[in-house]
């Protein structure tokens, strides 16, 4: 079975600039999560989506975070403008059903210089 | 305010002998609880879980204890290998599972050979 898969690995941007990841999580996942993992803390989640509605976004920063998840499969994560203190990984995971263990792609190290 | 504790921020052990990883928690309506193990440059992997309605599970050389009064749990890895050197994160969730996971700092765990 293949695993959550994220793209890029690595990415490297100027403050101010706009930069987006993507997530494609494991066939038949239902919910999808995007975590933000700054270095020396646990996983924050920012989003969840159940299908391609939202379930809870309530520690997303709104001001320049979106997300989207088109037809209940793949999403992408857009930051703009991008701030120094966004510099961490970004994590997606999904699970079969709302509740049960989430698998994690191996995430996306953004760095904000 | 941080929900999810892992007070140790790293442990060595001997192989061989048991590794012991701790979590408090603060919040009561948490009931269900996992560990994650994290390797670098890799995404979490999820390792066990308990729900409230049980004080122990296992699973192999890993064993979850739930102390529900002291809204404590631990990870009890016996016997210690080298391989499980890596970070360890608790996460909870409440509504038997069905709100988004609250993830501790983690603990490194260093099994020395």
């Amino acid at each position: 079975e293949a695993g959550v898969a994220q793209s890029p690995r690595y990415k490297i941007i100027e403050k101010r600039q706009s930069v987006a990841f993507w997530c494609n999580p494991i066939s038949g996942h239902a919910t999808l999560y995007w975590y933000q993992q700054i270095l020396g803390q646990g996983p924050k989640l920012l989003i969840q989506f159940q299908n391609n509605g939202v379930v809870d976004d309530s520690q997303l920063p709104k001001d320049r975070f979106s997300a989207e998840r088109l037809k209940g499969v793949d999403s992408t994560l857009k930051i703009q403008p991008a701030k120094l203190e966004d510099s961490a990984v970004y994590l997606c995971a999904s699970s079969l059903l709302w509740g049960s263990e989430a698998f994690f792609g191996q995430g996306t190290r953004l760095t904000v210089v | 305010d941080q929900q999810v504790k892992q007070n140790s921020p790293s442990l060595s052990v001997q192989e061989g002998r048991i590794s012991i990883l701790n979590c408090d928690y603060t919040n009561s309506m948490f009931d269900y609880f996992l560990w994650y193990k994290k390797y670098p440059a890799e995404g979490p992997t999820f390792l066990i879980s308990i729900s409230s309605i049980k004080d122990k599970n296992e699973d192999g050389r890993f064993t979850v204890f739930l102390n529900k009064s002291a809204k404590h749990l631990s990870l009890h890895i016996v016997p210690s290998q080298p391989g499980d050197s890596a970070v360890y994160f608790c996460a909870a969730s409440g509504d038997s599972g069905n709100t988004p996971l609250v993830f501790g700092k983690g603990t490194r765990l260093s099994v020395i050979a």
